[in-house]
């Protein structure tokens, strides 16, 4: 099973800052990696695919970047509506795992 | 507009099933698989498995094999996810995700499961 690690735990930033948060995979999980953004009382929601690739809808200050074991997403500039938990995916191999998520608060 | 729509909260005791439905509309239920998957309180999510809508054929995670089944009627485009002898550890939000190469692009609203004697 592929361990998918995230630091940090909890983020600290106002809004404005930029953030960037680090997914890291126990294995080469090539570009197939995913991010998702969930807010309290909520489902997640795909933010970005394949590493790189924005999801339908979701803002350019949303960006993915990485390959192999190391991935980043990046806030450019958070909105008060960007504070919530995200989480990284990997589909690589089976089973389909996410990492324990990162929280901006 | 693409929708899941679960059913509601459900407490179980211990040693029993639970069976979850999912209820798709607003797309073509047979060009996606639906999966479930589960988030215990303040934890990370956690894949449990998927089923192809056309022929049925599941794909499950091993940490739930012998104890989850999942299944679907075509006719009312409903998704079910049954988990048999359920522990306190069971005790979470279990969502039914639709995915498009692996990747879950629309999810349920959620079903809350605890178990308690």
């Amino acid at each position: 099973e592929i361990v998918l690690t995230q630091s940090p735990a909890t983020l600290s930033l106002s809004p404005g800052e930029r953030a960037t948060l680090s997914c890291r995979a126990s294995q080469n999980v090539r570009s197939y990696l995913g991010w998702y953004q969930q807010k309290p009382g909520q489902a997640p929601r795909l933010l970005i695919y394949d590493a790189s690739n924005r999801a339908t809808g979701i803002p350019a200050r949303f960006s993915g970047s990485g390959s192999g074991t190391d991935f980043t997403l990046t806030i450019s500039s958070l909105e008060p509506e960007d504070f919530a938990v995200y989480s990284c995916q990997q589909r690589l191999n089976w089973p389909l795992t996410f990492g324990g998520g990162t929280k901006v608060e | 507009q693409v929708q899941l729509v679960q059913s509601g909260a459900e407490v179980k005791k211990p040693g029993a099933s639970v069976k979850v439905s999912c209820e798709a509309s607003g797309y073509i239920i047979n060009d996606y698989y639906m999966n479930w998957v589960r988030q215990a309180p303040g934890q990370g999510l956690e894949w449990m498995g998927r089923i192809n809508p056309i022929s049925g054929g599941t794909n499950y995670a091993q940490n739930f094999q012998g104890r989850v089944t999942m299944t679907r009627d075509s006719s009312t485009g409903t998704a079910y996810m049954e988990l048999s002898r359920l522990t306190y550890d069971d005790t979470a939000v279990y969502y039914c995700a639709r995915s498009h190469d692996n990747w879950f692009d629309f999810w349920g609203q959620g079903t809350l499961v605890t178990v308690s004697s």
